[in-house]
């Protein structure tokens, strides 16, 4: 069967750490992976896309990966924030699928000052 | 234009009653998406709208379910007979439909309570 899997346990770090975030698939093949950050009571909003033919991609403090052999993307914020606080998610967009999102179930970080 | 917008915010009904949810998109936007969400989940795929054909429907929308967009700008959702299961958030989204992946933006959710 399909599915989408994030790390469901909260990820606490120090502020000024790395946070790297895991996200893995199975059963797909993704021609997108985006990251999105949900605060509470709020909808998602996006931060990063990337193809399945690029490796890496940055956006300031933000990095991802793609491995579509292992089938993994890791979402890193570096020189993290106690504001960095949120859910992230990961989406699969599979190609001449009207852009529709298959999102996992995200994973909570909590960065303490 | 400030984004995506949605209403209700919240909704509070008692169960077999119908509700509507309304959303706004970004007015260049052609595509529209419905998600739903529980929490501590994901958002899950419900339909879209390209323009003002709904181009899919998820096998997560029962016939309780039905959204239109009429003129291709806003987008209604419709749950009749509602059930205690129906409580989540419904989120709407928008993007503008472009060939190779597409940003999604997000409106703020009407959240539903059913009794």
């Amino acid at each position: 069967s399909q599915k989408i899997e994030q790390n469901s346990e909260a990820l606490n770090i120090q502020e000024g750490k790395t946070a790297t975030l895991t996200c893995n698939y199975t059963n797909y093949s993704p021609a997108y992976l985006q990251w999105y950050r949900q605060d509470p009571g709020r909808g998602p909003v996006f931060l990063l896309l990337i193809r399945e033919n690029e490796k890496e991609k940055r956006k300031e403090r933000l990095k991802v990966t793609f491995d579509t052999t292992l089938k993994q993307s890791l979402f890193h914020i570096t020189a993290s924030q106690p504001a960095d606080s949120a859910t992230y998610l990961c989406a699969l967009e599979v190609n001449n699928a009207g852009n529709m999102l298959t999102f996992g179930g995200g994973t909570r970080l909590m960065v303490k000052p | 234009d400030t984004g995506v917008s949605q209403d209700p915010r919240h909704k509070i009904t008692k169960r077999g009653q119908n509700v509507t949810f309304r959303c706004d998109p970004i007015s260049e936007h052609n595509r529209l998406y419905w998600y739903r969400q529980t929490l501590g989940q994901g958002p899950e795929f419900l339909t879209y709208f390209q323009n003002e054909a709904q181009l899919e429907k998820s096998r997560l929308l029962s016939d309780r379910f039905s959204a239109e967009r009429p003129k291709g700008s806003f987008s209604t959702l419709e749950i009749q007979r509602t059930e205690q299961g129906d409580s989540a958030m419904y989120l709407c989204a928008s993007s503008l439909g472009l060939a190779g992946g597409g940003e999604q933006f997000f409106g703020p959710g009407t959240r539903l309570t059913v009794l």
